[in-house]
């Protein structure tokens, strides 16, 4: 089984500047979510779809963070513009649909360094 | 989501079991007690979960006290491939969000 697949692995840009990350999550899993990592920290939640809906982006810094995941497969997550303080890794993580499947399966996740 | 207490750090000698600890006093009684590890570079990796009863999986095993305010994951004998952070999480009601902590830096030495 493949698994959830993220790129670009690393990018580096300047503050202001816009990037944007793509999720293809593991095939027939309904619910995806978008995490940001800062260093030394654990995985913050900044949005969660259920199929090609959002359940909760309550956390997602909205003036400059936007995600959409259309058809309900993948996904795309962007920053414009991009902040020193958004230096950070984020995950992408899948789970199948239904109240019996607990696990999250995660990406290898994109580092992004603001210059 | 309950909010969890791990100690910032242990250490474990190879082969030998791993046990690491996990506060969750406020955990509602619909809660589950997840534990995830983050390999350095990686994504986290579901270990086990659990909500009354003690679990076992071919990873790790789970300790959920009586009163759920505690629980403590088990690696029965730890290799230095387990050296990661281990991350306790109380939660996973509402559409399965995650909460995660600081962890536990677990270090297996030789």
């Amino acid at each position: 089984e493949a698994g959830v697949a993220q790129s670009p692995r690393y990018k580096i840009i300047e503050k202001r500047q816009s990037v944007a990350f793509w999720c293809n999550p593991i095939s027939g899993h309904a619910t995806l979510y978008w995490y940001q990592q800062i260093l030394g920290q654990g995985p913050k939640l900044l949005i969660q779809f259920q199929n090609n809906g959002v359940v909760d982006d309550s956390q997602l810094p909205k003036d400059r963070f936007s995600a959409e995941r259309l058809k309900g497969v993948d996904s795309t997550l962007k920053i414009q513009p991009a902040k020193l303080e958004d230096s950070a890794v984020y995950l992408c993580a899948s789970r199948p649909a239904g109240a019996a499947s607990y696990e999250q399966y995660f990406g290898p996740g994109t580092r992004l360094t603001v210059t | 989501d309950a909010k969890t207490t791990q100690p910032p750090s242990m250490d474990c000698a190879e082969g030998r079991a791993a046990n690491l600890p996990c506060n969750h006093s406020t955990i509602s009684g619909n809660e589950y007690v997840y534990w995830y590890r983050q390999i350095h570079s990686q994504g986290p990796q579901y270990i086990i979960h659990g909500l009354k009863n003690n679990e076992t999986n071919e990873m790790a095993s789970l300790i959920i006290t009586e009163d759920r305010k505690s629980s403590t994951l088990i690696l029965p004998h730890a290799t230095l491939r387990d050296t990661a952070v281990y991350y306790c999480i109380g939660g996973g009601t509402s559409y399965g969000k995650l909460t995660f902590g600081q962890g536990t830096i677990l270090t297996v030495h030789p």
